[in-house]
């Protein structure tokens, strides 16, 4: 069975500082990696995803991810974080046989503060 | 484009009552999703479709049933709702099976 962990409820960084939320994730084949962002009372938007390829993935809004097989990770970074990227981040996996679909983390909530 | 749009927005029923939860989609994407997300419990998908007239059962089908008659349209629905069921709903669509989803604005439904 499939599986993602995001293991911090809550990050909290200053406005121009890096920033990087954590996802692990347990398949049995190879993985399908995703992330996604949600503004309250929002429904959830794209940012990135890993199918196959470059282990650093580029996505919207300046946000990367790394995909490291070995550690079975796929952690969402960014270089300078701003305000308006607070918001809950959910990583979601999926495996590459036919008949599986995305499982989604619990979400973390990213404060960024002035 | 529209993209995503669901039918009611809001909605509060009693223990036993039912009602259908409508998502519409017109990028004509062949799959569709129904998710629920609860506090502390990310996204659960509940059923979903590969195509026009297909249904699959996700993580959390019980209490819930889905129709898929037209490619647009994903209807959910709850036969006799109960307390465990007040939630937020998302519908979600996607051109591939690998590709992104594209996610609806949210039903939230109160069950007293």
């Amino acid at each position: 069975a499939q599986s993602v962990a995001q293991p911090e409820d809550q990050v909290n960084v200053a406005e121009g500082n890096p920033l990087t939320v954590k996802c692990t994730y347990s398949v049995s084949g190879n993985p399908y990696l995703f992330w996604y962002v949600q503004y309250p009372n929002r429904g959830l938007q794209f940012l990135l995803k890993y199918i196959t390829g470059d282990n650093l993935v580029k996505g919207s809004y300046g946000f990367e991810a790394e995909f490291n097989k070995s550690q079975t990770s796929f952690h969402l970074k960014k270089p300078s974080a701003l305000v308006s990227d607070s918001a809950l981040y959910f990583c979601a996996v999926r495996e590459d046989s036919g008949y599986s679909t995305l499982t989604f983390g619990k979400g973390t909530m990213l404060l960024v503060s002035p | 484009n529209a993209g995503v749009t669901q039918t009611p927005k809001f909605r509060v029923l009693k223990t036993g009552q039912s009602m259908t939860l409508l998502c519409a989609q017109d990028m004509n994407h062949e799959y569709m999703y129904w998710y629920r997300q609860d506090p502390g419990m990310g996204l659960r998908l509940i059923h979903y479709s590969v195509g026009e007239g297909t249904t699959a059962k996700g993580e959390v089908p019980d209490g819930y049933n889905v129709s898929r008659l037209k490619k647009q349209n994903f209807l959910l629905g709850l036969e006799s709702a109960a307390p465990s069921q007040t939630s937020v709903y998302f519908c979600a669509s996607s051109y591939a099976r690998m590709g992104e989803q594209f996610f609806g604005p949210g039903t939230r439904l109160t069950v007293l």
